[in-house]
């Protein structure tokens, strides 16, 4: 059964700080791997997605992906507080069109 | 980006009537649209997948007679939950996958059902 974790949080930076949200996840076979924002009572919203190793970077957000190592990561540089939501890591399996699988999420809140 | 629009967003209902909700991919066409709940402070909870012009397929623990799915076009889906109770009060949201091969998902905007 496919596993994604994150650590509940929440993670508390201040203002101006870079934000690091860790994933790791089960199956070796992931092939895709998301990042998604959900503001309280709000459905989510992609951030970004990654497949391969390395680092891809998108205005103040970059995901790392290390597949050795079963891990993604997103940072968030300057962080604002506008920044202030959970972030869910998702995973797809071997086939990107199979189902993604969501981790429980981190709440992430920046402080002025 | 793809759209997809959910509808209604909010609403409340007496227990034992039943209530649809609407998935619409707005710009593209969506050969599977995912279905999923999530109570106040907990996950996304996968509750079924569902393929256009077939059956939808329910996550373990989901009633398939209490949520029912329908699938009937590429661009609309619908989640009937059907004698509500006050227990399945929650924030319903429903996601398109898109075309490519990364697996991406579009969300709706999400329902939220209050059962009294």
């Amino acid at each position: 059964q496919k596993e994604v974790e994150q650590n509940s949080g929440p993670l508390s930076v201040p203002e101006g700080a870079i934000a690091s949200l860790n994933c790791t996840y089960s199956d070796r076979g992931s092939q895709s791997f998301f990042w998604y924002r959900q503001y309280s009572g709000k459905s989510p919203e992609l951030i970004m997605f990654i497949y391969s190793n390395g680092d891809k970077e998108d205005g103040r957000f970059t995901a790392q992906l290390n597949k050795a190592s079963q891990y993604v990561s997103l940072l968030i540089r300057d962080s604002q507080p506008s920044d202030s939501a959970t972030y869910l890591c998702a995973v797809t399996g071997p086939s990107g069109y199979s189902t993604l699988t969501f981790g429980k999420g981190t709440m992430l809140l920046v402080s002025p | 980006g793809a759209v997809v629009s959910q509808h209604p967003s909010w609403v409340i209902c007496k227990s034992g009537t039943s209530v649809k909700i609407e998935c619409r991919s707005l710009d593209f066409q969506a050969t599977t649209m995912f279905w999923y709940r999530q109570f106040p402070k907990q996950s996304l909870m996968l509750m079924a997948t569902s393929n256009e012009g077939s059956k939808a397929t329910y996550e373990q623990g989901v009633e398939k007679d209490k949520f029912l799915i329908n699938h009937a076009s590429l661009t609309l889906s619908t989640l009937t939950v059907t004698s509500a109770h006050p227990e399945d009060s929650s924030f319903y949201i429903c996601s398109a996958q898109g075309l490519t091969n990364t697996g991406e998902l579009f969300f709706g905007e999400g329902s939220r059902l209050t059962v009294l």
